[in-house]
């Protein structure tokens, strides 16, 4: 079956920089999605990686190798508001996503 | 604001009732999807619209049923509720191109007793 592991939670400090890593097993994924949910909100969608390579996007930056079936989304200059929890998620052969159970967010300050 | 509209926000169901969640997007979306969420577990797919008049089974489709009869709706059917139907419904919608991202509705909490 397809699945995709990560970390139950991360905790770090405000100001740091902290990976959140994703492996998934699967034939294939079409590519790798992340989604960031505060708690009682809905999910908000953060950032793509169809190919391999590292995405920007601000602060936050993801990151994608399907050779190892690996990535990781990683969050710069953390602040309070960014203590959420994040999502990984993989577009399948049918063009659904299969969900992460997500990684809790712990900003200390 | 464009965007997802979930009613209810929350509900209480006794087990056996029959209850239909709402869901209607103004982006004019072709793709909408259901999703619950469990503690634990992630975000899991129920049923799927890839465009009005189409459907299609996700991961649990067992006791949900949906229906599209236009691009904006997209309701879930509980037929009997059963109290393992407890969780948090997401309604979600893109444009259908495989790497669109989705818009979630905010959520209908549903505690099934």
């Amino acid at each position: 079956g397809q699945s995709l592991e990560q970390p139950s939670e991360v905790t770090a400090v405000e100001g740091a920089i902290v990976q959140i890593n994703c492996t998934y097993q699967t034939s294939g994924f079409y590519g790798l999605s992340w989604y960031q949910q505060h708690d009682g909100g809905a999910p908000t969608f953060l950032s793509y990686n169809a190919l391999d390579g590292l995405e920007e996007t601000g602060r936050f930056s993801s990151f994608l190798s399907r050779s190892d079936s690996y990535g990781y989304l990683l969050l710069q200059e953390l602040q309070m508001k960014d203590s959420a929890s994040y999502f990984c998620a993989g577009l399948d052969s049918n063009y659904q996503l299969i969900w992460g159970a997500g990684t809790k967010l712990i900003i200390k300050p | 604001i464009a965007g997802i509209t979930q009613a209810p926000t929350s509900q209480i169901l006794a087990a056996g009732r029959r209850m239909t969640l709402r869901c209607t997007q103004d982006m004019r979306h072709n793709a909408m999807y259901w999703y619950r969420q469990d503690l634990g577990l992630g975000l899991r797919l129920i049923h799927y619209s890839n465009t009005a008049g189409t459907t299609g089974k996700g991961e649990v489709p067992d006791g949900y049923s949906v229906s599209r009869a236009n691009t904006d709706d997209f309701p879930l059917t509980l037929a009997s509720a059963v109290p393992s139907q407890t969780s948090v419904y997401f309604c979600a919608s893109s444009d259908g191109l495989s790497h669109s991202p989705l818009h979630f509705g905010n959520g209908t909490r549903l505690t099934v007793t």
